[in-house]
This record gives structure tokens, sequence and C-alpha cells, in this order.
């Protein structure tokens, strides 16, 4: 959605290294930020989440800060896996409003 | 439990006919959503609903309309079908509005 800007559109990494995915929003009343990973012919998953009183959130390789100030979020990927290679969307809610950026397709190269 | 379910899972339109989509969920979620997938647009939402009874317009809810008669389901319709409208579309539902959204394995619609 025009609310939230998403980069880059395509991403390839080799095994084992790290992949950054970033976001900028716009509303501030969005207070939710999640993250989906969507495999081919599948519907969106969530990896992870953050709420706007969090600056950081860690769940194994996955981590996702937040910089409410600055209006930024981001996806960061540890020890990349040949399993990671999927679509990657990131989100910001609240105030009913649900804006999706474009999402971004991560390569991870064995 | 089966999740969040899509019917049909694949449709071929002629311009101007009508069809539903149909989504169910047995999470017993108030909160339900229709999106589009578009290549390069990502998910774009059409209508919501935060709970039975209501619906509500998203960024994009020209051309469709939605009825949640029973908290379970969620029906998108297509009055007039047009070849912009040909996309992948998914539902969704959670349990209130800043929290995870469960999708269903989506509808590819294609109006020629």
């Amino acid at each position: 959605g025009e609310n939230v800007e998403q980069h880059p559109s395509t991403l390839s990494v080799q095994e084992g290294d790290s992949a950054v995915i970033k976001c900028t929003y716009s509303d501030s009343a969005s207070n939710y930020f999640p993250w989906y990973k969507q495999e081919l012919g599948k519907g969106p998953q969530l990896i992870i989440d953050i709420r706007s009183n969090v600056g950081e959130k860690k769940d194994q390789r996955i981590a996702v800060t937040l910089n409410k100030t600055a209006k930024h979020f981001s996806l960061h990927i540890t020890e990349t896996q040949p399993e990671d290679s999927a679509v990657y969307f990131c989100a910001a809610i609240g105030g009913n409003q649900f804006y999706f950026g474009t999402g971004t397709s991560l390569t991870v190269i064995p | 439990n089966a999740g969040v379910t899509q019917t049909p899972k694949f449709r071929v339109l002629k311009t101007g006919q009508s069809m539903t989509l149909l989504c169910a969920q047995d999470m017993n979620h108030e909160y339900m959503y229709w999106y589009r997938q578009d290549p390069g647009m990502g998910l774009r939402l059409i209508h919501y609903s935060v709970g039975e009874g209501t619906t509500a317009k998203g960024e994009v809810p020209d051309g469709y309309n939605v009825s949640r008669l029973k908290k379970q389901n969620f029906l998108l319709g297509l009055e007039s079908a047009a070849p912009s409208q040909t996309s992948v579309y998914f539902c969704a539902s959670s349990y209130w509005e800043e929290v995870t959204q469960y999708f269903g394995p989506g509808t590819r619609l294609l109006v020629l």
C-alpha cells in the first residue's frame, strides 16, 4: 500500500550470509508491525512481529528492529538457509488501517 | 482445526459475469479481511469486518461487495467482473486488530 514502502524488491544471498529487508511507513496511528513469509502457491504466514513500545525483538535466526521516531522497521535473517527462500512482506497496522509492503523476493543460494 | 479456508481455489470468468468468493474460519475470530495480491503491488485490503454483521471499506473497495452474516464466514462478491479484477484473492482472520492475521490459501481469479 502507499503508506508502506519496502526495499529491496529482490534479494539474493549466499547460504549462511545475512539478509536485511527494510520498510518505512507514514501513518502515525500504526502500532503493530508484523512480518509475513509467503511460499509459492500459499498464503502468507507470520514469522515475527513487533509493537510500537518495543525497539527490538529476536526469535532464533530472525530479528526485527523498530525506530518509531523515524517510522522505519527492518527484518534481519542471520545464517540464511535455502528454506528461507520466499517472498517476505512487512505490514503497518493501527487505527483500523492495514497496510502491507510490496514484498521482497529472497533467494538463498546454496 | 482447518484454520481459514477459501472456496473456490481457481475460477475463470467472462467480463460482466458475477461470482461470490467464500471464506470460512473456525478460530472464532472477530476480524476478517479480504485482500488482493497483484505482481509488484503486494497485498491490498479490499474490505474487512470487525464482527458479525459489520463491514468496512479498505484501500481498494470499488467493484466489490462483502457480507458477514455469520461470524465464521466472510463473502466477497463481484457483481460485474472486469479484467482489472484478475488477481489472487486472500482471506484472513484475526482475534482483533493488532494481532496475527491467519491467511487462507488464496483464490486465483482470471477475468477474460
